[in-house]
């Protein structure tokens, strides 16, 4: 049962424009999202993350839009650059003492073009 | 601060033996969680460890085990290997205050 779904499993885009990466989970109860950018052989590197009381997290280029009632997230990096090229992992918690488990999507390679 | 370390980065042993890796956390983090990458399965949890007790484990079988040390530093090892135990392992650290957990490198283990 794949709780967190990446549908998309490559994108490709133009250097200078938006990349928007989609995530949908299924569990309700998920309070807590984060987004990790990973290269082959290493391991995933936080990038950022939107708590389910907030609709919305800026961090410089990146920008994370969350929508409770489709249960849906995407990630909004603009300019892209050929450095975000790399696999983009969306995972999801459910915070709370006692809880550290990320459940990860299958991931989104993005392929910056320059 | 230190980031996350995990020893070591490569490791290949064959069918039956058994193996043990290592986690060092981000100083002042006590929250110390395991993870499987595989091409097939994604990342998959292994389980959690909290002040040296598993607080959350993970669907797998019980030849996989860890422990943690009170010094946070936490070891993960696996018994009778099997080769679809090939895979990036990755250690993962949090603290109450921050929710994030932060990834190390991973130890690439290739079971022959």
């Amino acid at each position: 049962d794949q709780q967190v779904k990446q549908n998309s499993p490559s994108l490709s885009v133009q250097e200078g424009r938006i990349s928007i990466l989609n995530c949908d989970y299924t569990n309700s109860m998920f309070d807590y999202f984060l987004w990790y950018k990973k290269y082959p052989a290493e391991g995933p590197t936080f990038l950022i993350s939107i708590s389910s009381i907030k609709d919305k997290n800026e961090d410089g280029r990146f920008t994370v839009f969350l929508n409770k009632s489709a249960k849906h997230l995407s990630l909004h990096i603009v300019p892209s650059q050929p450095g975000d090229s790399a696999v983009y992992f969306c995972a999801a918690n459910l915070r709370g003492f006692g809880n550290e488990k990320l459940t990860f999507g299958t991931g989104t390679r993005l392929t910056i073009i320059p | 601060k230190a980031g996350v370390t995990q020893t070591p980065r490569y490791l290949i042993k064959t069918r039956g033996q058994q193996v043990t890796l290592s986690c060092s956390p981000i100083s002042g983090h006590r929250s110390v969680s395991w993870y499987q990458q595989t091409p097939g399965q994604g990342l998959q949890f292994l389980f959690e460890y909290f002040s040296e007790t598993q607080r959350n484990k993970g669907n797998f079988p019980g030849r996989f085990s860890g422990r943690q040390f009170s010094n946070s530093r936490s070891e993960m090892n696996v018994s009778t290997l099997e080769l679809g135990d090939s895979a990036l392992y990755l250690c993962a650290s949090s603290s109450l205050i921050t929710e994030t957990q932060y990834f190390g490198p991973g130890t690439r283990l290739l079971v022959l």
